[in-house]
């Protein structure tokens, strides 16, 4: 089982739907992370949890719902997106928050029409 | 605040050529840290190497080498020998260190794209 799977990797959406993005980490790792990855932009920090809760929040639309159940899993709810949330969504899982190397997983390509 | 640059928008070398991709950083802290990934087509971001800002002896790994020049503020990677499948994009990226708390979160260049043609 690799290090940090993430499903699905590939979404289309209209903007009026409701859908998740699941990431889980085999690492026993207890810090996870949501980044977006817009093409020619640097990689955006969403949500950071720590032992399950939610240490960072970098300003994002409320559209995005992350949930943490727990240290191994990580969901991003979206709802009403919009066409330029269409990106690469990256989740990635640290022994603790920022204390050590960040393991990314393979994405969800996500387009909303 | 934190700044990385990587000026190397898009690269292509002839396989077995060496290449060297540029990353030059701005803080203002005298503890950070910095990361090199690689972003293959399949999208995952793979971890290269870390390297804290105390320890500027260079690094190398096999076909990989690290330099590290905190004069200039950079850290540069070079590919040597390269393969296609070398073929990626590379994003370098910095990290601030704060005691009592590890490090804070990453700050990424925005990439190079690697290609290296057969």
């Amino acid at each position: 089982e690799t290090g940090v799977t993430q499903t699905p990797r590939h979404l289309v959406m209209g903007m009026t739907n409701k859908k998740s993005l699941k990431c889980e980490q085999h690492l026993g790792h207890n810090a996870m992370y949501w980044y977006k990855q817009s093409a020619k932009k640097p990689l955006e920090l969403m949500f950071v949890y720590n032992f399950k809760e939610q240490t960072e929040n970098n300003s994002v639309p409320s559209r995005f719902s992350p949930e943490c159940p727990n240290s191994s899993h990580l969901f991003l709810h979206l709802h009403t997106l919009q066409p330029e949330d269409s990106a690469l969504y990256l989740c990635a899982s640290s022994q603790e928050q920022g204390v050590d190397t960040q393991y990314f997983g393979p994405g969800t390509r996500l387009t909303v029409l | 605040a934190q700044k990385v640059t990587q000026a190397q928008t898009e690269i292509s070398v002839v396989e077995k050529e060496d290449v060297t991709l540029d990353c030059v950083y701005e803080t203002r802290d005298t503890t950070y840290y910095l990361f090199w990934y690689k972003q293959p087509p399949s999208g995952e971001l793979v971890f290269l190497i870390r390297r804290n800002s105390f320890d500027e002896q260079n690094e190398i790994s096999g076909r990989y080498s690290w330099n590290f020049q905190k004069s200039t503020s950079s850290f540069n990677f070079t590919i040597t020998a390269s393969q296609v499948v070398d073929s990626a994009v590379y994003f370098c990226a910095l990290s601030r260190w704060i005691s009592n708390f590890g490090n804070e979160k990453l700050t990424f260049g925005t990439g190079t794209r690697l290609t290296i043609i057969p």
